[in-house]
């Protein structure tokens, strides 16, 4: 069974640095194929995808948020981390991890999310 | 980068059909048949339920469908149940600098 997990604080000051971390079960992030994202979607605002990475290390990001946004993977731990600095209020959101296992653009599997604030 | 357009509601009754409509651009849906669809029940993961368009996953009940015509995906529930009754978000590929782009999500009640 395939399940995704994120974490993270879920109050943060402006300027700061955001660090999230998804942590999978059911199948390795060396899987062939596995691509993770993050996405984040704001109260009332529509789904914003951020990030992704893929199985073989290759590396993709929103060019809006290009400068903010570094995503790496711990195959170690299982995990995909994603940190992205300089928080704003406006960063405020939902953060998802998820995870699609072809070379197709769509996700299989969604975590619950993490609502983190920005606020001082 | 312009989130696509879907009715914020979306309503009927247990066994009719809803259809929901998912307006993009000549950019992102009508494009690509990249057009994929979630369920999302509050406090809970969003579920893939169609992804390239037409498409269902193992799974997910054939009372589910979707399509496209130019720039417009729809997804159609056909035989309403209670549990039906979440919200849905569309997502379309849209080249290669932002890659994905999202609906402003439609929540559908079951009367």
């Amino acid at each position: 069974q395939v399940t995704l997990k994120e974490s993270g604080p879920a109050l943060v000051k402006p300027t700061q640095t955001l660090t999230l971390t998804c942590t999978f079960s059911g199948f390795s992030v060396t899987t062939s194929q596995m691509r993770a994202s993050w996405i984040r979607q704001p109260p009332g605002k529509a789904l914003e995808w951020l990030a992704r990475i893929d199985w073989d290390d290759d590396i993709l990001y929103n060019s809006s948020l290009k400068t903010r946004l570094t995503i790496s993977k711990d195959t170690s731990k299982n995990q995909v981390v994603l940190t992205m600095t300089d928080m704003d209020p406006a960063d405020t959101a939902t953060y998802y991890c998820v995870v699609g296992f072809s070379s197709s653009w769509y996700f299989d599997y969604w975590g619950q999310g993490t609502l983190v604030t920005v606020s001082s | 980068q312009s989130a696509l357009t879907q009715p914020p509601s979306a309503s009927g009754s247990p066994g009719q059909s809803v259809t929901i409509s998912c307006t993009g651009t000549s950019s992102d849906v009508g494009a690509y048949n990249y057009v994929s669809w979630y369920q999302h029940h509050s406090g809970k993961a969003p579920k893939l339920m169609i992804y390239e368009v037409t498409k269902r996953p193992s799974g997910v009940p054939d009372r589910f469908s979707g399509s496209k015509s130019g720039n417009t995906a729809s997804l159609t529930v056909s035989g309403l149940q209670a549990e039906d009754e979440a919200d849905y978000y569309c997502t379309s590929y849209a080249g290669n600098n932002i890659l994905y782009v999202f609906g402003t999500g439609t929540k559908v009640t079951v009367l």
